[in-house]
């Protein structure tokens, strides 16, 4: 039982350049959700989803696609890479019985992201 | 923003003493949840508070919430090295799905 993987650990960027940070998990968890976390800023949300088929924004939008397929996986795309996307990004899950605030988050380890 | 606030951003004590950290939030939550982050770790779930509920204990941690002053404290008894990381407070409003987290306290235990 790996819990929640998130893929690639490090990322270097040149602005405008894509990319796809990979989420995934194991637990058969109905909610994902993205954050950012920046020094002073605490993790914001970036995009959440309630289940297969179903994606809703956070926060913090601008910049990021996201899509899900499957219960599994929750990637997350930056289209085109800005310097301010800098940061660490944290990808989450849990079980979705009762609403999200009943239901412990499960973390990955991070990625951490920089765009020159 | 929707953020609770924690207070204090930073705390540093000695091993073996008290730890607390405050938290208030804006509008009416269902839950509240208290998470920790270890230097360059992801975030690991600490304890779950109901709006019903007054003070929740687990181990050394003690929660309290107050609804009418829409604040939490967590407390750290008997604090190790071990316990130095971040604590984020995590809250979800009344009819909605996001979770969202404060700006957090960053704890430091000196031997």
């Amino acid at each position: 039982n790996a819990g929640v993987t998130q893929t690639p650990k490090f990322q270097v960027l040149k602005t405008g350049q894509s990319m796809t940070l990979q989420c995934a998990q194991d637990m058969n968890h109905e909610y994902m959700s993205w954050y950012r976390q920046d020094p002073g800023m605490g993790l914001r949300l970036i995009h959440y989803s309630v289940g297969a088929g179903i994606t809703d924004q956070g926060e913090v939008p601008n910049g990021y696609n996201v899509s899900r397929s499957t219960t599994e996986d929750f990637p997350l795309r930056l289209l085109s890479a800005a310097p301010s996307q800098t940061s660490v990004y944290f990808c989450a899950s849990s079980y979705q019985q009762g609403g999200v605030s009943k239901n412990i988050q499960y973390f990955g380890a991070g990625t951490r992201l920089s765009v020159l | 923003s929707q953020q609770g606030e924690e207070d204090p951003q930073a705390l540093s004590i000695q091993e073996g003493e008290n730890a607390t950290m405050n938290c208030s939030y804006k509008t009416s939550i269902n839950n509240l949840q208290w998470y920790r982050q270890n230097s360059g770790r992801g975030l690991v779930h600490l304890i779950l508070i109901r709006s019903n509920e007054r003070e929740k204990h687990s181990g050394r941690l003690r929660v309290t919430l107050d609804t009418s002053k829409k604040s939490s404290s967590l407390l750290i008894t008997a604090s190790r090295a071990a316990d130095t990381a971040s604590y984020f407070c995590a809250t979800v409003y009344q009819g909605a799905q996001k979770l969202v987290f404060g700006q957090g306290t960053r704890l430091t235990i000196n031997p």
